[in-house]
């Protein structure tokens, strides 16, 4: 059964922390994204790779940036976190092959800043 | 820029009646078309897709057709049931990453 797997279902952090959350998958895939869904805004692009170390930037990227040392694995890092960074994030993965291929997701981290 | 829009929920329904769910896009080119649907407590999943004018995407009872002419791709049913219970998203892919866009996301609830 194919994977996307998120460390944490839930988290609680205060304001001004650093906080990671990380995806792991285990399908072989190129392609990583990270998404932010929130009530009313269904989700929206925050970066995205393609490759080791090759980031992109999505729709809304301030105030976060991503890491990807290796193809199985993107974290996301919110570098100081802020109460209007409280959503849920969502992981995921597809691979290379273009535009009409599924996506995988994982089953999302709802993170409250405090 | 690309957009989509779908239809405000939620959608309450009892058991067997038919579903249909908007979506309508905004997109330069020609994207491909996707229904995700997200179970509660759990990630998105692809229901359905379409990659080009015409299409019809079907999967599990739903289907959905790609209207270039009226830009939309609704979703539909004939007969509902209560595990069909979700929150349903429109998307577009953009790109050749697959970056997708989202509409806003409708919650369907379905009653015995």
């Amino acid at each position: 059964d194919v994977k996307v797997t998120q460390s944490s279902r839930y988290l609680v952090k205060r304001t001004g922390e650093k906080v990671f959350l990380e995806c792991v998958q285990d399908m072989d895939h190129e392609n990583m994204f990270w998404y932010r869904q929130d009530p009313g805004l269904g989700l929206r692009l925050i970066y995205f790779s393609y490759d080791v170390k090759m980031k992109e930037k999505g729709d809304i990227p301030e105030g976060y940036s991503v890491s990807r040392e290796k193809k199985e694995r993107f974290s996301l890092i919110l570098e100081s976190a802020s109460t209007n960074q409280t959503s849920m994030y969502l992981c995921a993965s597809s691979p290379r092959e273009g535009g009409a291929t599924e996506a995988f997701f994982g089953q999302g981290t709802r993170l409250t800043v405090v | 820029g690309d957009s989509v829009t779908q239809m405000e929920g939620p959608v309450t329904l009892s058991e067997e009646a038919f579903l249909t769910i908007n979506c309508t896009y905004t997109a330069t080119g020609y994207p491909s078309l996707f229904w995700y649907v997200q179970y509660p407590g759990e990630g998105l999943q692809l229901l359905l897709k379409a990659t080009k004018a015409d299409d019809k995407g079907s999967n599990k009872g739903f289907e959905a057709t790609y209207r270039k002419e009226t830009t939309s791709f609704h979703l539909e049913k004939g007969s509902v049931q209560v595990s069909d219970s979700a929150v349903y998203f429109c998307a577009l892919s953009r790109g050749g990453y697959n970056k997708l866009i989202f509409g806003a996301g409708t919650r369907l609830a379905v009653h015995p």
